[in-house]
């Protein structure tokens, strides 16, 4: 079956300007990750979305990040005025939410590459 | 909050041996522990988990074990191959926000 996917694959933008970047999760998935991951380093944390509840956002590195999720499916990570630092790829991931169970396999997706020049 | 440290970095291998990765964690509320593995270019992907009522678990050549006094959880990989290399990230979550590790890049020699 089809799995989690993003788009674009890579982007390349000039500081300042904003981004859009879209995941498509795994039909039925109920959960919804942003992590950044940058050069080496390990996934950060940016907002989970479940089901109809209002969004952890705790992982936000700042007021210009913000995300939605339409109609509990696709989500847009956006970036606003952006800066060098936020070159990285960005992973989404989705799971199936068991009721009574705390355990989730996240689904990752291929990742955007952000270029920020 | 959870904070999760992976060792090594890095790690070379050749072909045949054994690889172990370790990581441990802060918060003892975390109770899932899952293990993903990225190639270049792809997003990570779950290659095995284990639960805290859970010692250890293999899965073929893949083994984790969990120490949860201790608070440590560790990958072993036997009888490597070219194609186990990759990047391996450790994570640990209490309730559905998984908290990753940094991260170990396993090199496997011919």
């Amino acid at each position: 079956g089809a799995g989690v996917s993003q788009s674009p694959s890579n982007k390349v933008t000039e500081k300042g300007k904003d981004v859009e970047l879209r995941c498509d999760p795994i039909s039925g998935h109920t959960a919804l990750y942003w992590y950044r991951q940058s050069l080496g380093q390990g996934l950060e944390f940016l907002i989970y979305f479940q089901g109809n509840s209002a969004p952890d956002k705790s992982g936000l590195p700042s007021d210009r990040f913000s995300a939605e999720r339409t109609g509990g499916s696709v989500s847009t990570l956006t970036i606003q005025r952006t800066q060098q630092e936020d070159s990285a790829v960005y992973l989404c991931a989705s799971s199936l939410r068991v009721a009574g169970s705390s355990y989730n396999e996240q689904f990752f997706g291929p990742g955007t590459r952000l270029t920020v020049l | 909050g959870e904070n999760v440290e992976q060792h090594p970095s890095t790690l070379s291998v050749q072909e045949g041996d054994s690889a172990v990765i370790k990581c441990t964690y802060s918060d003892s509320a975390s109770n899932y522990f899952p293990w993903y593995k990225q190639e270049l270019g792809k997003g990570p992907q779950l290659i095995i988990d284990i639960r805290s009522n859970v010692g250890e678990k293999k899965d073929q050549r893949i083994a984790v074990t969990l120490n949860k006094t201790a608070k440590h959880f560790s990958l072993h990989i036997t009888e490597t191959q070219p194609e186990d290399s990759a990047v391996y990230f450790c994570a640990a979550t209490g309730f559905q926000k998984l908290v990753f590790g940094t991260g170990t890049r396993l090199l496997v020699s011919p």
